[in-house]
């Protein structure tokens, strides 16, 4: 079975503050993602990595910054944390024979 | 750009009932994946369906869909909900662009699906 995981599993931070959100994965995939996941937005792609040492990336990046120093772990940082940052952000990796993707149990990060 | 839309953000139905969650698309490139994926409370989201070629109906877990690329959609079926339904239900899209099979994956905003007895 495919395994994905994150952590904190939840974690409340101070504006201003620095976060940094865990990912690690067994499924030996080369692409990893981070979604956040908000009321009305749906999932939207912060940054991806299909190869160890190298993040692209996605469609929302501005204050996020991404890390891939093994295939395996893929982690997501906030250097200042913003109130707007509060949501639930998921990690994922996917196979590529198949593009479906194995997501993490997500962190639900509040920011105050 | 390519997007998703999943015009209902919520639907209430009764026990029993056929439910029908509605996902169009649009892309440019004519090679595109469409996938439902499903999320529980308090479980990871997890692939539901995956698209097959056009106008071939793929099925799993009692639900069904359909991509009819004239129509650009690939709406999410089943004939009869169950209680167990009720979850965030996401269509997404993939165009293939990047290396090999695997593409980055557009979501729509989700559809809330609410059975209720």
């Amino acid at each position: 079975e495919a395994a994905v995981t994150q952590s904190p599993r939840s974690k409340v931070a101070v504006t201003g503050g620095k976060v940094t959100l865990s990912c690690h994965q067994t499924n030996n995939h080369d692409y990893m993602y981070w979604y956040r996941q908000d009321t009305g937005h749906g999932l939207r792609l912060i940054h991806y990595s299909y190869v160890a040492d190298s993040t692209e990336k996605g469609d929302i990046p501005d204050g996020y910054k991404a890390s891939r120093p093994s295939q395996e772990n893929f982690s997501l940082i906030l250097e200042l944390a913003s109130l707007s940052q509060t949501a639930v952000y998921f990690c994922a990796s996917s196979d590529a024979n198949t593009g479906q993707l194995y997501f993490g149990e997500g962190s639900k990060l509040t920011v105050l | 750009g390519d997007s998703v839309t999943q015009k209902e953000g919520l639907v209430t139905l009764t026990e029993g009932l056929p439910v029908m969650l509605n996902c169009t698309y649009q892309t440019i490139y004519s090679n595109a994946f469409l996938f439902w994926y499903v999320h529980y409370l308090n479980e990871s989201p997890r692939l539901l369906l995956k698209s097959s070629t056009d106008n071939k109906r793929t099925e799993h877990q009692g639900f069904h869909a359909t991509l009819h690329k004239s129509s650009s959609s690939f709406h999410l079926q089943k004939s009869s909900a169950q209680l167990s339904d009720s979850a965030l239900y996401y269509c997404a899209l993939s165009d293939r662009r990047l290396a090999g099979n695997t593409g980055k994956l557009i979501f729509g905003l989700g559809t809330t699906l609410q059975v209720q007895p």
